[in-house]
């Protein structure tokens, strides 16, 4: 079944060590993004991309890193100048416009 | 910038009442919109859009919501509520300018509580 993979569920890191989050799909979409989600915050969106090898920062970019290599992958990196890493990680894809997006199952970070 | 509120961010019914949640939104042009589901841990699961045409639109579930112009709102209702709806509930705006390529602003969701 085609879907996006988010890996792993749970990961735990010191404070000051960069982790990276994996984000796969097989839905053949074109676009996808990374959000970040807070209780009572809602969503807030860190980067987005339209096409491989090509990206563009959302609301709350500073202190994470993407990279879009392969149309399939859009892994993203949360750096050591994150203020406040911890919180649920959600991607998600679209195949273009006027479609809404899918969504991973999520993964949780946490830093100790 | 677009935006999206959701006034109630808790709202607890019993089984097999009705359910309504409130949606506004704010968006220079003809809005798209949606209505996601996310259970506790879990990714968040469209429920149905709107993008024109008829201003009352069914989605999954049971779900349907009502798109009204004059009033900014897109609110989501369901006639009778199970106790497997309980979940968390976000609205959200399509921004389809320029290179936004069709990037969602979400409000800050609404926690839904089935009383049996």
């Amino acid at each position: 079944d085609g879907g996006i993979t988010q890996s792993p569920k749970y990961l735990f890191r010191k404070e000051g060590q960069n982790v990276t989050l994996s984000c796969e799909q097989n839905l053949n979409h074109d676009a996808m993004y990374w959000y970040r989600q807070d209780p009572g915050q809602g969503l807030r969106l860190i980067y987005y991309s339209q096409i491989v090898n090509d990206f563009q920062k959302g609301d709350i970019a500073e202190g994470y890193s993407v990279s879009r290599e392969k149309k399939e992958s859009f892994p993203l990196t949360v750096t050591s100048a994150q203020k406040n890493p911890t919180a649920f990680y959600l991607c998600a894809s679209s195949p273009g416009q006027l479609y809404g997006y899918t969504f991973g199952s999520g993964t949780r970070l946490t830093v100790v | 910038a677009q935006s999206v509120t959701q006034p109630d961010i808790h709202i607890t019914v019993s089984e097999g009442a009705s359910l309504e949640l409130r949606c506004n939104y704010s968006y220079g042009a003809t809005p798209y919109l949606f209505w996601y589901v996310q259970s506790p841990g879990q990714g968040l699961q469209l429920l149905l859009k709107y993008f024109s045409g008829d201003t009352l639109v069914q989605g999954i579930k049971g779900f349907e919501a009502e798109f009204k112009r004059s009033q900014s709102s897109f609110n989501l209702r369901k006639p009778s509520v199970h106790w497997s709806d309980a979940a968390e509930y976000f609205c959200a705006v399509g921004d389809y300018g320029g290179t936004s390529y069709g990037k969602l602003t979400f409000g800050q969701g609404t926690i839904l509580t089935v009383h049996p």
